[in-house]
């Protein structure tokens, strides 16, 4: 039972580079969310998705896109990479009335 | 907007003692999370609250909901070390499905 699996789990880029992190879940959940955590800061929803093809923004949604293409899947792009993106991102799922599961999370660096 | 305030954000304990640790929110809330969060891991669901009155309890620690006082508390029972790490709580909900996270506790109780 993979549950939701994140890939890469670590990366290092330099400012201006450009990633996407993968987010697969094989539980059929309709709902998708990506999390950064920051020390101090808790965990802040960056974008979330209802459903397959549709997204909208979070708390702190400037500098990343997403893309939900199939419902199993919730991709975050970084366009353009600044250090202030340093950070342990996660990806969660659920279903109504359901804890979300979150991943493994992804620990980015940018230099 | 929703927003999640938990307090305290760090407590440290000894072993066998009771607390409580306190989480408000800003606008209604149809659905309260309470996750932990050890370190360098992932989040692991402990409860999910859905209605007013609503309480929960696994081993040591309780849950309960209060949605008139916009209230969620998560209580310890006589403490034990393995019960040391960081606890969120997270609410979402009703006219749209963010799920929004507090800062975390910092739970730390020595032996």
């Amino acid at each position: 039972n993979a549950g939701v699996t994140q890939t890469p789990k670590f990366r290092v880029l330099k400012t201006g580079q450009s990633m996407t992190l993968l987010c697969a879940q094989d539980m059929n959940h309709e709902y998708m969310y990506w999390y950064r955590q920051d020390p101090g800061m808790g965990l802040r929803l960056i974008h979330y998705s209802v459903g397959e093809g549709t997204t909208a923004k979070g708390e702190v949604p400037d500098g990343y896109n997403v893309s939900r293409l199939k419902k199993q899947n919730f991709l975050l792009g970084l366009e353009s990479a600044a250090p202030s993106q340093t950070s342990v991102y996660f990806c969660a799922s659920t279903t109504s009335g359901s804890p979300l599961h979150f991943g493994n999370g992804t620990r980015l660096t940018v230099t | 907007e929703l927003k999640v305030e938990q307090n305290p954000l760090f407590l440290s304990m000894q072993e066998g003692k009771n607390y409580t640790i306190y989480c408000n929110y800003s606008t209604t809330s149809d659905r309260l999370y309470w996750y932990r969060q050890d370190p360098g891991k992932s989040l692991e669901s402990l409860f999910v609250l859905l209605s007013n009155g609503a309480v929960k309890q696994e081993g040591r620690l309780m849950a309960s909901l209060d949605t008139k006082a916009r209230l969620s508390t998560l209580h310890i029972t006589a403490a034990v070390h393995d019960l040391s790490a960081t606890y969120f709580c997270a609410g979402g909900g009703p006219r749209d499905d963010k799920i929004i996270f507090g800062k975390g506790t910092r739970l730390h109780i020595l032996p």
